[in-house]
């Protein structure tokens, strides 16, 4: 995770929209991946950005910029249940495997 | 289709002492990674299984080796246990159809070293 870089914590209200950033060496890319962690449980995957532009699902987006080896995670509507850790990762690849490097995660607070 | 699953969830050891954790892939997948998860970190890559055979590894000591069986079920073995091992070890399993990379992650084992 040394080459991700993510804000550790964000708040935000139930209802808003919030944007999660995410900048990664853009030497070796093969695509970025983020993944939603609730407290004690394991981590689920949200969405996967290879090609520049915004990919929509839902009330989640990804944007992704090669050039600037930047990524954000856009979520509208802000639910309670969306307070989780937020997981940007590298999809580096070894053997022609894709081996995923997450950075430290940013944790989002939702409050009424 | 049976999601990936861990063995044990919790276990306690102290210092010294030698840990197996245990793996089940998703069905269809034939490609097992294993990462270590500290309190509030994000999870760090241990290495990764593909067909019996390792196909990379991150920082860690050679005190942590693993193993791939042919029905792609892994291990995480662990000796000489420290107390920085105290983590989340989770397992993920990769290589079916859908998203290149995309891993499915079990609900990790809790190490707890005293």
């Amino acid at each position: 995770g040394q080459n991700i870089d993510q804000p550790t914590e964000m708040t935000a209200t139930e209802g808003a929209i919030v944007q999660i950033n995410c900048t990664y060496q853009t030497s070796g890319f093969n695509g970025l991946f983020w993944y939603q962690q609730h407290a004690g449980e394991a981590p689920t995957f949200l969405s996967y950005n290879v090609l520049d532009g915004l990919e929509e699902k839902g009330r989640f987006s990804s944007f992704l910029s090669r050039s600037k080896g930047y990524s954000y995670l856009l979520l509208k509507e802000l639910q309670m249940k969306d307070s989780a850790s937020y997981l940007c990762a590298d999809g580096l690849t070894s053997g022609g495997s894709y081996i995923p490097t997450f950075g430290r995660g940013t944790s989002l607070i939702v409050h009424p | 289709e049976t999601g990936v699953t861990q063995s044990p969830t919790h276990l306690i050891k102290t210092r010294g002492q030698q840990v197996t954790l245990r793996c089940s892939s998703q069905s269809g997948h034939n490609t097992v990674s294993w990462y270590q998860q500290a309190l509030g970190q994000g999870p760090q890559f241990i290495f990764q299984y593909y067909r019996e055979e390792e196909n990379g590894r991150g920082n860690f000591p050679p005190r942590f080796s693993g193993l791939q069986f042919p029905n792609y079920s892994s291990e995480l073995n662990v000796n000489a246990l420290e107390l920085d091992d105290s983590a989340l070890y989770l397992c993920a399993s990769s290589g079916g159809q859908g998203v290149a990379g995309e891993l499915f992650f079990g609900e990790g084992s809790r190490l707890t070293v005293l």
